[in-house]
């Protein structure tokens, strides 16, 4: 069946440095894909999609570009920030459903 | 304000007793799912609903039961069969219309069975 695979957490980097999350997908035909994020103790909100091969979403500063080719939707940050600590979760969209990923947490030290 | 409310944030109940946790939208979604969470396993479904008085089983349903008498409102139920129900439990809905197929979130109940 259909599944997200990501890094495991959790993942500590300093202010200012590039991240990386990596994300993989396994899934038939052309699903959309996500990355959600979930603020402790908060619900999670939808911080960028992809519905496409070679779509490249963006928000906030952070971008992942849906790779059909390495069926991956990895996110990235040019520069990470404190508030940017939260634990984010990889998805792709099955029917009605969404299947989500494991989730990573990032610490981000001032 | 559109949005997606549960109450109440953290709820505490005895062993061997039922406990209702409420979700409502006022975004005028069609669908609405329930997810629950633990520490390191992600977001599992427990049951989802395309339409009022419809519903399907998720991954996980035994020991729940929901019910959708209105498109706003989809409570769930958590009952004495479920074995281990101290979790982390999340709403969410999804607008059918315009091929949108994002899902948005609820802030979450925590319910602690004592």
């Amino acid at each position: 069946g259909d599944s997200v695979t990501q890094m495991e957490g959790p993942v500590t980097l300093s202010e200012e440095a590039f991240l990386t999350i990596n994300c993989t997908y396994t899934a038939t035909g052309y699903p959309s894909l996500f990355w959600y994020v979930q603020y402790p103790g908060e619900g999670l909100q939808l911080l960028l999609k992809a519905t496409k091969a070679d779509d490249k979403g963006s928000n906030k500063g952070f971008e992942a570009t849906y790779r059909k080719e390495t069926t991956s939707f990895h996110l990235e940050k040019g520069s990470v920030q404190v508030s940017d600590s939260a634990v984010y979760f990889c998805a792709l969209n099955r029917d009605d459903k969404i299947i989500f990923g494991k989730g990573t947490r990032l610490h981000i030290l001032p | 304000d559109g949005g997606i409310t549960q109450s109440p944030k953290y709820l505490f109940r005895k062993e061997g007793q039922n406990v209702t946790l409420s979700c409502e939208q006022n975004l005028n979604h069609d669908a609405m799912y329930w997810y629950r969470q633990d520490p390191g396993q992600g977001l599992r479904l427990i049951y989802y609903s395309q339409i009022v008085n419809d519903f399907q089983k998720g991954d996980i349903a035994e020991g729940y039961s929901v019910s959708r008498e209105k498109k706003e409102s989809f409570p769930l139920t958590v009952t004495s069969a479920q074995k281990n129900p101290t979790a982390f439990y999340l709403c969410a809905s999804r607008g059918l219309a315009g091929g949108r197929n994002e899902q948005f979130f609820g802030p979450g109940t925590r319910l602690t069975v004592l």
